[in-house]
């Protein structure tokens, strides 16, 4: 069966450092997303991504983030200067259309867990 | 807003005995439910879902879960555990033309005794 693939499994950068989060989405899928869960907390979403732009964000996804699909593969997430609050396991997710999670669940990677300093 | 609750952080069972994870929601629509399996170093796994068909959805490994609009839950079950069952358990819920925007639950984990 098919998988979402994260790179690097574990990821630790210094407080103000730039890192990005790879992911490559299930081939024939449409739509993008990612979610963290910070330790101890709720998953919760970040961002979603289609047709190469954004389609919803939360407020959690401010200005330090960006997401970018820069060839036909991989979706990024990039952190422009890591916080410590940033350390979280970070979800990638990939589905095949829009419809609602029911007729089109989402299909997630086995996370990247970012650990600032 | 959409919400949910799971009633239990941890729930402990021996194997061969029935398993009953617990999730409340809050939709002012009508929702589709989740449940998401999380094994260690895995990713998030879709265990079943709800889509305001049958109430009662059977899903993987056993795992089957009914929906209760009246107590507004959506409570997991498993009439026999396995060792391979122990992991952490996900209520989400997306709202009816939400799209794939999830609201996870706090999660549940599940051990499982011999």
């Amino acid at each position: 069966e098919p998988e979402v693939t994260q790179t690097p499994s574990h990821q630790v950068t210094q407080m103000g450092q730039e890192v990005i989060l790879r992911c490559v989405p299930i081939s024939n899928h449409l739509y993008f997303y990612w979610y963290r869960q910070i330790l101890g907390q709720k998953v919760e979403f970040l961002v979603s991504f289609y047709n190469n732009e954004i389609s919803e964000k939360s407020e959690i996804f401010d200005d330090q983030f960006s997401v970018e699909r820069p060839d036909g593969s991989n979706f990024t997430l990039k952190i422009r200067s890591t916080k410590l609050e940033d350390s979280a396991m970070y979800f990638c997710a990939s589905s095949p259309s829009r419809g609602t999670g029911g007729n089109s669940p989402l299909h997630f990677g086995n996370g990247t867990r970012l650990t600032v300093t | 807003a959409q919400s949910v609750t799971q009633l239990d952080s941890h729930v402990s069972v021996s194997e061969g005995t029935p398993v009953l994870l617990r999730c409340n929601y809050s939709s002012s629509y009508s929702p589709s439910l989740f449940w998401y399996v999380q094994h260690p170093n895995k990713g998030l796994q879709l265990l079943l879902k709800y889509t305001s068909a049958a109430t009662l959805v059977k899903g993987i490994n056993g795992f089957e879960a009914e929906f209760k609009k009246s107590e507004t839950s959506f409570h997991l079950t498993k009439p026999s555990a396995h060792m391979s069952d122990a992991a952490e358990y996900f209520c989400v819920v997306t709202p009816s033309g939400g799209y794939n925007k999830l609201i996870f639950g706090a999660g549940t984990r599940l051990a499982v005794h011999p």
